[in-house]
Formats: C-alpha cells, structure tokens, sequence
C-alpha cells in the first residue's frame, strides 16, 4: 500500500548546521510528495511540496526533490536557526483523492 | 489569517466514556478531515467529509466513531465508549477553498486535541 517512511529518531543539531532528513515512500502510481512541519503549540502547517518527479519544492531555505528513482524527498536546509526547532512530518497524498498518508515525524532541535 | 480551532486542547476521560473533540474548520474550505496520532507513532487519517456525508474511512474508523457538521461551522469527531488505545493526539484538517480553480492538495490542520483514556 502506499507509506511514507522518515529516519527514526530525534534531530539535535547546532545552529548554521547543515540539516538532512530522510523520507522515503512506497506508492502506487505518481503521488504528489509533501513535508509539513509542527511548531511548538502549533497545528501542522505546509513547508513545501512537489507534484510530480524531479520537482524541487522550496520554503523558508529548506528544499526537497521529488526522486522517482530512490522513491525518496529528503528534506534539507543549508543553515538552521533555533526558530527551525519543530516537528517535521513528510507525506503522500494518495492519486486521485485528498487524503494524506504520513510519516512518524522528526523532532529537529537547534542549539545556539 | 483564517485557521482551524479545535477545542478541547487536552481531554481525560474514563474508559467506557462518549468524548466528543470539536473543530471549527475554515469557514469557505470544503472537504474536512480528523486524522490522529498515537505517542511515537504515525500520523494516521481517520476520516474525509465532504458535502455533508463521509467521503472516505480508514479501517480505524469503526463503529465506535461517528462525524457530523451539526451547524454551518463545527465538524465534530464523537468516539462512543473510549478504549485505552484509543489515546491519542487527533488533529482536524480542512481543504479546497470554495471555488478554487483546483485543489493544492494542501490541508490546513488545527492544534490537536490530546485524548488521554484512563
């Protein structure tokens, strides 16, 4: 069926790091790929997103690129900051319908 | 900024007990959903509502639960004798803004409710 699967665990990271986090998916035919993130106290909120393969989706200086070959949208920003601590969820949306198929989520921790 | 409200922000409830989570999505969106997440795991969708009816379920969404728009503004999430493992973080979500030219695809979710079933 159709997954999404994301890098286990908590992020810790200091701030200007480099930040990766892994979100691979198993889906039937061509799903549009999306990262929301969770801000403390915060309802999930659209970070970015890619409809359809080799799209880069762009926000806030994180990137993400659709990857039909790897069956991967690894989330990545160059230069963390403190205000980028969050959850950070990817998901699918399933063809055809509006519902989204999720990942576990990853807690990023920026350090001054 | 137009958001989506849930209310209560943390419920405790006794096993066996109805609860009832309360939403107020945005008020031009169309479709209406109640997703939720269990501690440490996947964020899971529940249901999607649309024109007045279920659209789509997960096999989650048993007997046990029911969703109704009683009013022009609320979408509510009723679970009818609460179980353990049905504690849980449960998030609304709306989309499609009333006579858009297409669907983003995007959902614009509330808080949460935070379900705690001793």
């Amino acid at each position: 069926g159709n997954s999404v699967t994301q890098m286990e665990g908590p992020v810790t990271l200091s701030e200007e790091a480099f930040l990766t986090i892994n979100c691979t998916y198993t889906a039937t035919g061509y799903p549009s790929l999306f990262w929301y993130v969770q801000y403390p106290g915060e309802g999930l909120q659209l970070l970015l997103k890619a409809t359809k393969a080799d799209d880069k989706g762009s926000n806030k200086g994180f990137e993400a690129t659709y990857r039909k070959e790897t069956t991967s949208f690894h989330l990545e920003k160059g230069s963390v900051q403190v205000s980028d601590s969050a959850v950070y969820f990817c998901a699918l949306r399933y063809y055809g319908n509006n519902r989204l198929a999720f990942g576990k989520g990853n807690q990023v921790v920026v350090i001054p | 900024e137009p958001e989506v409200t849930q209310t209560p922000s943390h419920q405790v409830t006794q096993m066996g007990q109805e609860v009832i989570l309360r939403c107020v999505p945005i008020s031009n969106h169309l479709y209406f959903y109640w997703y939720r997440q269990i501690l440490g795991q996947k964020v899971e969708f529940l249901v999607s509502f649309y024109n007045n009816e279920i659209s789509e379920k997960s096999e989650i969404f048993d007997d046990q639960f029911s969703v109704e728009r009683p009013d022009g503004s609320n979408f509510t999430l009723k679970i009818r004798s609460t179980k353990l493992e049905d504690s849980a973080m449960y998030f609304c979500a709306s989309s499609v803004r009333q006579g858009a030219l297409r669907n983003t695809g995007e959902l614009f979710f509330g808080e949460g409710s935070r379900l705690t079933v001793l």
